[in-house]
């Protein structure tokens, strides 16, 4: 069956501006999971989902970062005023519940200049 | 608070030899462990899991691991590498709550 999925996979944009970054979850998974992988670096943990609540937004690095899962399924994290340290790849995973495993979409890569 | 340390960040190995990707971990619980492999451009697959079941953990791709309590090892090895396999591995631990640590990885090369 289909993968997560991530849109879009590229995304170049200014300093200051505002990004949404979207996730397809696989079907029926309820556990939805955000990271950040710096370059060079393992992921770090964002943000997770359980259903439509974020149970866990203890990674979330400051108040510029959100997300949202508002019907259970897709996921968005939005940033605001990006800054050029928020430049990674942006990697969503999902899970059939919060202790299955966890399989990562392809990620979209941030460039802020 | 629970890390992995990944004891090398790379390592190269010749096609058809042993291969040993060196992890240890830190927890304060009974831990889960997992290997994931990354190949360029594309997203992380899940290799193997370890959650206190048998300590040999099979994985794909003739991967396999061993969860050693007193060592606090979970090591990662195929008896054969092939060309296929080079890629980045991250050894990774969840605490049985959400959220995965990963370590910082290592970058297999394998040689003809």
């Amino acid at each position: 069956g289909a993968g997560v999925s991530q849109t879009p996979s590229n995304k170049v944009t200014e300093k200051g501006k505002y990004v949404e970054l979207r996730c397809d979850p696989i079907s029926g998974h309820t556990a939805l999971y955000w990271y950040r992988q710096s370059l060079g670096q393992g992921p770090e943990f964002l943000i997770y989902f359980q259903g439509t609540g974020a149970a866990d937004d203890s990674g979330l690095p400051n108040d510029r970062f959100f997300a949202v899962r508002p019907e259970g399924s897709v996921s968005t994290l939005k940033i605001q005023r990006t800054e050029r340290g928020d430049s990674a790849v942006y990697l969503c995973a999902s899970s059939f519940d919060s202790l299955g495993a966890q399989y990562f979409g392809p990620g979209t890569r941030l460039t802020v200049l | 608070a629970q890390s992995v340390t990944q004891l090398d960040s790379h390592v190269s190995v010749s096609e058809g030899t042993p291969v040993l990707l060196r992890c240890n971990y830190s927890s304060s619980y009974s831990p889960s462990l997992f290997w994931y492999v990354q190949h360029p451009n594309k997203g992380l697959q899940l290799l193997l899991k370890y959650t206190s079941a048998a300590t040999l953990v099979k994985g794909i791709n003739g991967f396999e691991a061993e969860f050693k309590k007193s060592e606090t090892s979970f090591h990662l090895t195929k008896p054969s590498a092939h060309m296929s396999d080079a890629a980045e591995y991250f050894c990774v631990v969840s605490d049985n709550t959400d959220k995965l640590i990963f370590g910082t990885g290592t970058r297999l090369q394998v040689f003809p």
